[in-house]
């Protein structure tokens, strides 16, 4: 069956570091891969789309890469702040464009 | 506000009872997603619509659960004869059809949390 992984243990780094998010995916061939910040309490927010046929994303402090060998995603915040602390969801899409689906999220949490 | 709203925020209801919630998307959207999340864990798939047509359910769904969109415009998600197990958060998110302009995103609402006695 399809899965994604997300790392479940808490990242905590410090501020002004580069925070990287991984997300792995098995049985899936996925056209798009999405991430999302959800703070507690809260829906999640898009952030970044990215298609199959491209390596890597950028907006602002954040990148997004795709390996469509290796099956994987790596998200990155650069120069991380407090304020980036939070739930990042990774989201898998076939080509049909129907549903997306999620993984379990990795919490960040940026430290003064 | 023209985001994606959702009512009741917080619901509390005793085993065995009847529960409904309400989804109002953002207007020009044709496509309506429900899931539904617990603690720890992503969102999980529940049913989406296309404007009024109901094109997908989860399997893991029970029969419980209903989920309409009468005019294609606001949904609702009733659960039956509510189980301890069906606390978690009902999210519910809304898209547009595929385009150039479309980025595929979900736009969601800040979700319903049900708690079952």
């Amino acid at each position: 069956s399809q899965k994604i992984e997300q790392n479940s243990e808490a990242l905590n780094i410090q501020e002004g570091k580069t925070a990287t998010l991984t997300c792995n995916y098995t049985n899936y061939s996925p056209a798009y891969l999405q991430w999302y910040r959800q703070d507690p309490g809260r829906g999640p927010v898009f952030l970044l789309l990215i298609r199959e046929n491209e390596k890597e994303k950028r907006k602002e402090r954040l990148k997004v890469t795709f390996d469509t060998t290796l099956k994987q995603s790596l998200f990155h915040i650069t120069a991380s702040q407090p304020a980036d602390s939070a739930t990042y969801l990774c989201a898998l899409e076939g080509r049909g464009y129907n549903k997306l689906i999620f993984g379990a999220g990795t919490r960040l949490a940026v430290h003064p | 506000d023209t985001g994606v709203s959702q009512d009741p925020r917080h619901k509390i209801t005793k085993r065995g009872q009847n529960v409904t919630f309400r989804c109002d998307p953002i207007s020009e959207h044709n496509r309506l997603y429900w899931y539904r999340q617990t603690l720890g864990q992503g969102p999980e798939f529940l049913t989406y619509f296309q404007n009024e047509a109901q094109l997908e359910k989860s399997r893991l769904l029970s029969d419980r659960f209903s989920a309409e969109r009468p005019k294609g415009s606001f949904s609702t998600l009733e659960i039956q004869r509510t189980e301890q197990g069906d606390s978690a958060m009902y999210l519910c998110a809304s898209r547009g059809l595929a385009g150039r302009t479309n980025t595929g995103e979900l736009f969601f609402g800040e979700g319903s949390r049900l708690t079952v006695l």
